[in-house]
């Protein structure tokens, strides 16, 4: 079973601070994805990341990749109380594989 | 997106009753998950449940406490029997619409507070 580290579990934040969480593996990811969950919804999916050493952008949040595979990172720029939730992270699934996500960022930011 | 409806969305109850939650999806899905949410904490996969075949739970997780009924390919049930405070959370119904991509949908969730 991979197992996996997000840190910091908990960040509380100005509005318009810029911060990074982050994602770890004790072994490779074939691909992973970050998930936001709001207060009171389910997770939604943020992005997928494939290939080592890739970086997304989408809006305000950059995506990155780690070359070997095994670590993504997730950077905000200029934070909205609109970002607060649980970011999630979790190796995709394979067609008939479950989904076991990490521990969790818990993201509050004040305005 | 898949449109996925769960009831209840929220629900107080007694110790040492049960409770089924139900959760419906738009389409027809294969696999469908039931994932528990303590308060402040991620997702834990309660179990996969499968059209026509038996749940498989995850370590920690059974049948007599967890039973899952899936029958047809947009209907699911789970109910939390015999409950107990600690059985207070938030439980997640979610599915893989099939496409490859791997993502999951899920519902609003139930929140359950058991006294």
């Amino acid at each position: 079973t991979q197992l996996l580290e997000q840190s910091p579990q908990f960040l509380s934040i100005q509005e318009g601070e810029n911060l990074t969480v982050y994602c770890n593996s004790s072994s490779v990811f074939s691909s992973l994805q970050w998930y936001r969950q709001e207060p009171g919804e389910g997770p939604v999916l943020l992005v997928t990341v494939v290939t080592g050493g890739e970086v997304k952008k989408l809006k305000r949040l950059t995506f990155q990749f780690g070359d070997a595979r095994k670590d993504s990172s997730l950077h905000i720029t200029a934070a909205q109380p609109g970002d607060t939730g649980l970011y999630l992270c979790a190796p995709v699934k394979t067609s008939y594989d479950k989904v076991i996500f990490g521990p969790g960022t818990s993201l509050s930011v004040i305005p | 997106s898949a449109v996925i409806s769960q009831k209840p969305s929220r629900d107080i109850c007694q110790r040492g009753t049960s409770l089924t939650i139900q959760c419906q999806v738009d389409s027809q899905v294969t696999m469908m998950f039931w994932y528990r949410q303590q308060p402040g904490q991620s997702l834990t996969l309660i179990a996969t449940a499968n059209q026509g075949s038996e749940a498989t739970y995850e370590s920690g997780f059974v049948i007599d406490k967890f039973p899952i009924s899936r029958p047809n390919l947009t209907f699911s049930t789970l109910t939390v029997s015999n409950m107990s405070p600690e059985d207070s959370s938030i439980y997640l119904c979610s599915v893989d619409r099939g496409r490859n991509t791997g993502e999951l949908f899920f519902g609003e969730g139930s929140r359950l507070t058991v006294l």
